[in-house]
């Protein structure tokens, strides 16, 4: 059975100092793995995504993420946070299924991301 | 490219009323995702369905909840009847990949904001 955890409900930084949201996960099979980004009132957008090729994915508004097998995590990062970056932040897993079987994606709680100017 | 459209986008009722909840995917999606987002928590997947058929549905309340996908490409989400905890934000979401390829991002529509008093 998959599950995903993310470690921090909130995250506080400040404008210009490095962002890092934890998520950690449980898979029974290879899994793909996602973060989307809602922002207020606004609908939820994918930021980056893990599909079993490079462990180290790039994604927008200058975000990435490193799958690492051994410690099933699947940390978001940031060099520099930006005032437009506070938002909701999910992390997602989504299980190989077996033969015959479909891919079904599961939620983090999400991680609210606070930053002051 | 037309988004994933969701209407109403406001809605409220009255324990025990019903309401019905309307998702178009975007054009060619196979799989359309329903989810029930709760204040503070992350989405949690409703039900599933590829094409017109269901994929997933271990999380809905059948008791009260229904949904279907007749043709394959617009959906229905019905309630009936409400219950005060059914507040929520029901979100709809379609993804172009179909139960064998190794990702599926999915593209989320607006949502429709339930409030049941």
């Amino acid at each position: 059975a998959q599950s995903v955890t993310q470690l921090d409900s909130h995250v506080s930084v400040s404008e210009g100092t490095p962002v890092l949201l934890r998520c950690n996960y449980s898979s029974s099979y290879s899994p793909s793995l996602f973060w989307y980004v809602q922002h207020p009132n606004k609908g939820l957008q994918l930021l980056l995504k893990y599909t079993s090729a490079a462990t180290l994915v790039k994604g927008i508004n200058g975000f990435e993420a490193e799958f690492k097998k051994s410690e099933t995590s699947f940390h978001l990062t940031k060099p520099s946070a930006h005032m437009s970056d506070a938002a909701e932040y999910f992390c997602v897993v989504s299980d190989r299924p077996p033969p015959g079987g479909s891919y079904i994606p599961t939620f983090g709680r999400g991680t609210s991301l606070i930053v002051h100017p | 490219e037309a988004g994933v459209a969701q209407s109403p986008r406001y809605k409220i009722i009255e324990k025990r009323q019903s309401v019905a909840f309307w998702c178009n995917p975007i054009s060619g999606h196979a799989t359309l995702y329903w989810y029930q987002q709760i204040l503070g928590q992350g989405p949690k997947l409703l039900i599933q369905f590829q094409n017109n058929g269901v994929v997933d549905d271990s999380q809905l309340p059948k008791d009260r909840f229904s949904a279907e996908r007749l043709k394959g490409v617009d959906s229905t989400l019905k309630i009936q009847p409400a219950k005060l905890e059914d507040s929520a934000v029901y979100l709809c979401a379609s993804s172009q990949s179909g139960t064998y390829i190794s990702y599926n991002e999915q593209f989320f529509g607006p949502g429709t904001r339930l409030t049941v008093l």
